[in-house]
């Protein structure tokens, strides 16, 4: 499988300030997705990412709020904007091999962002 | 829409016990399903997965059999060692060309391990 990273790995904000999480694969990889795991909760879908078209997001979600960027097949970025420390939570990306018959993902290490 | 219901945890066992966590399944179709882990400190890594039914997935001591009649996908291990205190993601997949690929996750079972 690919090795899959982000930046950063942590961060401490203020409210109203927005962060700009980096997803990085090291080959390029068909589909991107970005989940959101609040503190003692389980991982819910915030949008997937597909290169060369806008994002898609899950109901509850919206672009205004969490803007993604997909430039080509191994990067993507997620935007945490206007921060409420209820956006506290660990933000993860992954990604899906395509083609396979079983829709595996891989995940990144995940990014905990703590606003104050 | 889809979902996955896992036991409430933690689940505190002891050095070689046998463990068995819980996990039904709620969904159109033929999902695939899958067994995540996350050790403390450490992002989610896949344990194990299942096509398609009676498959049965494994990894490093672990099993699930994926059982459509009953829609579970229970994770089980004969002997637990403290090394597999973490906490335990059940998760499905919709069936080819459907969802796009998405995974539903359930709410999560830690397990504590001790000597």
């Amino acid at each position: 499988s690919a090795v899959i990273s982000q930046k950063p790995s942590r961060d401490i904000c203020q409210r109203g300030t927005s962060l700009t999480i980096q997803c990085q694969v090291d080959s390029q990889v068909t589909m991107m997705f970005w989940y959101r795991q609040q503190p003692g909760q389980s991982l819910t879908l915030i949008a997937t990412a597909n290169q060369g078209s806008e994002a898609t997001y899950e109901s509850g979600f919206v672009i205004d709020k969490f803007p993604i960027s997909r430039p080509n097949l191994t990067f993507s970025t997620l935007t945490v904007s206007n921060m409420s420390p209820e956006d506290s939570s660990i933000y993860l990306c992954s990604y899906n091999r395509g083609g396979s018959s079983y829709n595996e993902q891989f995940f990144g290490p995940g990014t905990r962002l703590t606003v104050l | 829409g889809d979902s996955v219901t896992q036991m409430e945890g933690p689940v505190t066992l002891s050095e070689e016990a046998f463990l068995t966590i819980n996990c039904t399944y709620t969904a159109t179709g033929y999902p695939s399903l899958f067994w995540y882990v996350q050790y403390p400190g450490e992002g989610l890594q896949l344990l194990l997965k299942a096509t398609k039914a009676d498959d049965k997935g494994s990894n490093k001591g672990f099993e699930a059999t994926y059982r459509k009649e009953t829609t579970s996908f229970h994770l089980e291990k004969g002997s637990v060692q403290v090394s597999d205190s973490a906490v335990y993601f059940c998760a499905l997949s919709p069936s080819m060309g459907g969802g796009g690929n998405k995974l539903t996750f359930g709410t999560g079972t830690q397990l504590k391990v001790e000597l």
